[in-house]
């Protein structure tokens, strides 16, 4: 079955400065790939997803970058603000009855 | 929006009690999953639904069972609780080929 890894698993950065998280998957299949933040006390809430037919997609300082041939993707935070500290997780959707794998998360501090 | 509701936010059973965790969405998803948080772990699956009385075994069945009697109700059953499975319980529901909605889980503490 799929196995999706993420680094860091913690990552601390200063105001401002941007945020980058990496993730593999096993599963060549694999066709859909969300990222979730996790605020304290809350369930995970999508903030952007990729599919496997696009290599990267924008919203406002969030980007996702996906490189199917080395079975990567990858989370991009820009100019990053204390409200973007929180859990991120990185999943792919394997093939059929849309199971969704998760990685073990990132946890991101960002420091004012 | 998607509402999805688990019955409790914290919970304190006994070893041995049986355990009902209940999960409820009101968008008419024919997907519903079942996800245990442990430090370090992520999201583990346990069991997920991809109809009414359908269920299909994640990553970690052992020791659960699940029940999906009506499209918006999805319950996972600890036959046995045990205190390995003291941990967060998340529920989630999505449309085919879609993002997944959660609620805010279930923290359980088995004692």
């Amino acid at each position: 079955g799929e196995n999706v890894e993420q680094h860091p698993s913690t990552l601390s950065v200063q105001e401002g400065d941007s945020a980058v998280i990496k993730c593999t998957y096993s599963d060549s299949a694999s066709n859909y790939f969300p990222w979730y933040k996790q605020e304290l006390g809350k369930g995970p809430q999508l903030i952007i997803d990729i599919r496997s037919n696009v290599g990267e997609k924008k919203d406002q300082r969030i980007a996702v970058t996906l490189n199917k041939t080395a079975k990567h993707f990858s989370l991009h935070i820009t100019e990053t603000q204390p409200e973007d500290s929180a859990v991120y997780f990185c999943a792919a959707m394997e093939g059929s009855y849309d199971k969704v794998i998760f990685g073990p998360g990132t946890s991101l501090s960002v420091i004012p | 929006d998607v509402k999805v509701t688990q019955s409790s936010r914290y919970l304190v059973k006994r070893t041995g009690e049986k355990v009902f965790l209940e999960c409820v969405q009101d968008m008419d998803h024919e997907n519903m999953f079942w996800y245990r948080q442990d430090p370090g772990l992520g999201l583990r699956l346990i069991y997920f639904s991809y109809d009414v009385k359908m269920k299909e075994k994640g990553d970690i069945p052992e020791g659960y069972s699940v029940s999906r009697e009506k499209k918006e109700r999805f319950s996972l059953i600890l036959e046995s609780a045990s205190t390995n499975q003291t941990s967060m319980y998340l529920c989630a529901s999505s449309l085919t080929n879609t993002e997944a909605f959660f609620g805010q889980g279930t923290r359980l503490t088995v004692v």
